[in-house]
């Protein structure tokens, strides 16, 4: 079965350089969330979208955006990076309804020296 | 605040043996997931409860969502090696956001040959 797609899955930038991360969804899910996991820790939300409006917001700080594309993917995109944002940077998505399961991507990642 | 706590933090048994590892919070869920993540990999769904008092077997682990759908537990009988990994419960509360999913700060189980 079809799974959630994140690229790259590794990513090396330099303090106060950008960087996009790519998620594709499962086919037919609606919702997509990007969540931030630092050495250590549980998964922290940063920002959801379901239909491709943002539907929530977490502790995404201002120099991230993110959108939700007409084909559902999303891309998260942060900029002048700190070394503090060196974590693995997960995507899931789901489907809205009743019960509402979330599957996570394999991550991306990101290293920032 | 945490709305979802987890214990043990951290579980070192050897292998055979059995285990036991709790979710609890003030608030009640929608329904509550568990997922299995090993280091730098994705979180796995493992499971979904939705119904109070519901029990879920997948194999060698036993799911239960208390009755109030407020708590979980996993319990793992004759635990192997490969079961090692940090095992995280997160849910949707009743009341909060179907676009944020809210995650315990997890259990890492290491089970040793």
């Amino acid at each position: 079965a079809a799974g959630v797609i994140q690229s790259p899955r590794h990513l090396i930038k330099e303090k106060r350089e950008t960087a996009t991360l790519k998620c594709y969804p499962i086919p037919r899910h609606d919702t997509v969330y990007w969540y931030q996991q630092g050495p250590g820790q549980d998964p922290q939300f940063l920002i959801s979208f379901y239909e491709k409006m943002q539907s929530d917001k977490g502790s995404i700080p201002d120099r991230f955006s993110a959108q939700q594309f007409s084909d559902y993917h999303s891309e998260l995109n942060m900029s002048s990076l700190e070394l503090g944002d060196s974590a693995l940077y997960f995507c899931a998505s789901s489907q809205q309804g009743r019960v509402t399961e979330a599957f996570f991507g394999q991550g991306t990642r990101l290293t920032v020296v | 605040t945490q709305l979802l706590e987890q214990s043990p933090q951290f579980l070192s048994i050897q292998e055979g043996e059995n285990l036991t590892v709790y979710c609890n919070s003030s608030s009640v869920f929608s329904s509550l997931q568990w997922y299995r993540q090993e280091p730098g990999e994705g979180p796995v769904l493992l499971v979904t409860v939705v119904t109070g008092g519901e029990v879920k077997k997948l194999k060698r682990l036993t799911f239960q969502f208390g009755d109030a759908r407020k708590d979980s537990s996993l319990h793992i009988t004759a635990a192997q090696t490969g079961d090692t990994g940090l095992y995280l419960c997160a849910g949707y509360y009743t009341g909060g956001s179907n676009y944020k999913l809210t995650f315990g700060k997890g259990t890492l189980l290491t089970v040793n040959p």
